[in-house]
């Protein structure tokens, strides 16, 4: 079964609104989580580390003040687009190691993101 | 900083064949894991291979196996007797061995099934 639930699958959006994308483990605790963003027909390209009870880590170029990221739980990270423009269109997909099979990662569904 | 290349963007075999994919990586660091996960129409990132650094032996599963060579850093994946499900996007990635650190993936292997 899922070991990485997230949600929703698919959202679409009006600019200027924020939406906001939910990862859960199940079954097991994650202190850390990772986000990515996924281009049409390219690779898996990290924006942030979520660290359960402290501030996220940002890659280098990514907008911290735009995607907000909460990792309130050990067993959920939400990350928010704020003030979604067209150009935030993409495929998000988050990822959890799993603390007793330390060399996987396990990762969501995806989701599937369209600003209009 | 650790870098994965993938220096082929597109790839075909027929079907029954065999194809080999290439990966390349770049650190300095001694423990590491290499993976290769294959990305279907769905975009649900599924683990075809894994490959602990500290181990010499090829990982093999069924018909998917690498050749793993740490000093060349090089990391290639070989599919036998392809199969029309085999379509997929493949990705090699890399993982340090710290606690909980990032997978870096290289940008991808289109493989296409030749009925």
């Amino acid at each position: 079964g899922a070991v990485v639930s997230q949600h929703p699958s698919w959202v679409i959006c009006k600019s200027g609104t924020s939406v906001k994308i939910e990862c859960r483990s199940l079954d097991f605790q994650a202190t850390t989580m990772f986000w990515y963003r996924q281009f049409p027909k390219q690779s898996l390209m990290l924006m942030a580390t979520s660290n359960e009870g402290s501030k996220a880590t940002y890659e280098q170029g990514v907008e911290k003040d735009k995607f907000l990221i909460n990792h309130a739980s050990l067993t959920l990270s939400t990350l928010t687009v704020t003030s979604a423009h067209p150009e935030d269109s993409s495929f998000y997909i988050c990822s959890v190691i799993h603390p007793g099979r330390g060399t996987e990662a396990f990762f969501g569904q995806g989701t599937r993101l369209t600003v209009v | 900083a650790q870098t994965v290349t993938q220096s082929q963007p597109e790839m075909s075999v027929q079907e029954a064949e065999t194809v080999t994919l290439s990966c390349t990586y770049d650190t300095s660091e001694s423990d590491y894991y290499l993976f290769w996960y294959k990305q279907p129409p769905s975009r649900q990132m599924i683990l075809v291979i894994r490959q602990e650094a500290y181990k010499q032996q090829n990982a093999t599963e069924n018909r998917f196996s690498v050749n793993f060579q740490k000093a060349a850093k090089s990391f290639s994946l070989k599919i036998s007797d392809s199969q029309l499900g085999d379509a997929a996007m493949y990705f090699c990635a890399y993982r340090s061995a710290r606690r909980n650190d990032k997978i870096i993936f290289g940008k991808g292997t289109r493989l296409h099934i030749l009925p």
